[in-house]
């Protein structure tokens, strides 16, 4: 069975600084894919980044760098520069890349707050 | 080019009753999926389709059901509805299967509330 663990609810930035989310998981797939989520108020998930676990560098998409520890079993989300934008709900997910059908599994999130 | 796009936005039943969401994929997409969220269970696969076919089920009763047409446009149907059926319901759309690094573009839900 795979597992995804937040273990931060809610968290808060100052503007313009990094912040890291943090997300352990937990699979005896061999081979499968973690991503990130934002959900603001609005109720859209929006894809972030995706890292695959036979990747040999992190993933990186403009601001959001991913920190991959495959023997930790992390997988941290870095912003960089943050916005007031991006208070959102953050989602790390998982998949098996060769089987399961598309099942993504969530964690249960971290609220982001962004303050001026 | 046009996202994902659910109706309704908001849906008020009653217990007993059921209930039909829509799900139009961005174009071209052919694999569509379905999520339940909730604060207490977060978020939950409920099903994929693919060339109308069913593909993986979450573990959810049989009042849950869904299906997918010739245009990759999906349904889901909630039976006989339960107080804990209030939920946000996902749906998802990627090009090909949702293996691998297929990334998932997801609706802005149908907040569906049980009275």
């Amino acid at each position: 069975a795979q597992k995804i663990t937040q273990t931060q609810p809610g968290m808060f930035v100052q503007e313009k600084e990094a912040v890291t989310l943090d997300c352990t998981y937990d699979t005896s797939d061999q081979s499968y894919g973690l991503f990130w989520y934002k959900q603001p108020s609005s109720g859209e998930m929006i894809f972030l980044i995706y890292q695959g676990s036979y990747d040999e560098q992190n993933a990186t998409e403009g601001r959001y760098s991913l920190n991959f520890q495959k023997a930790r079993k992390s997988a941290n989300l870095v912003i960089s520069a943050s916005q007031l934008g991006d208070s959102a709900m953050y989602f790390c997910a998982m998949r098996g890349l060769y089987n399961q059908g598309g099942k993504l599994i969530f964690g249960q999130g971290t609220e982001l707050s962004v303050k001026p | 080019k046009a996202g994902v796009t659910q109706t309704p936005r908001y849906l008020i039943k009653t217990r007993g009753q059921q209930v039909t969401l829509s799900c139009s994929p961005i174009s071209g997409h052919r694999s569509v999926s379905w999520y339940q969220q909730t604060p207490g269970q977060g978020l939950q696969f409920l099903f994929e389709y693919f060339s109308e076919t069913q593909r993986n089920k979450g573990n959810f009763p049989g009042r849950f059901s869904g299906r997918q047409f010739s245009n990759s446009r999906s349904e889901m149907n909630v039976s006989t509805l339960e107080l804990g059926d209030s939920a946000l319901y996902l749906c998802a759309s990627s090009l090909k299967k949702g293996v691998g690094n297929e990334k998932l573009f997801f609706g802005s839900g149908t907040q569906l509330s049980v009275l």
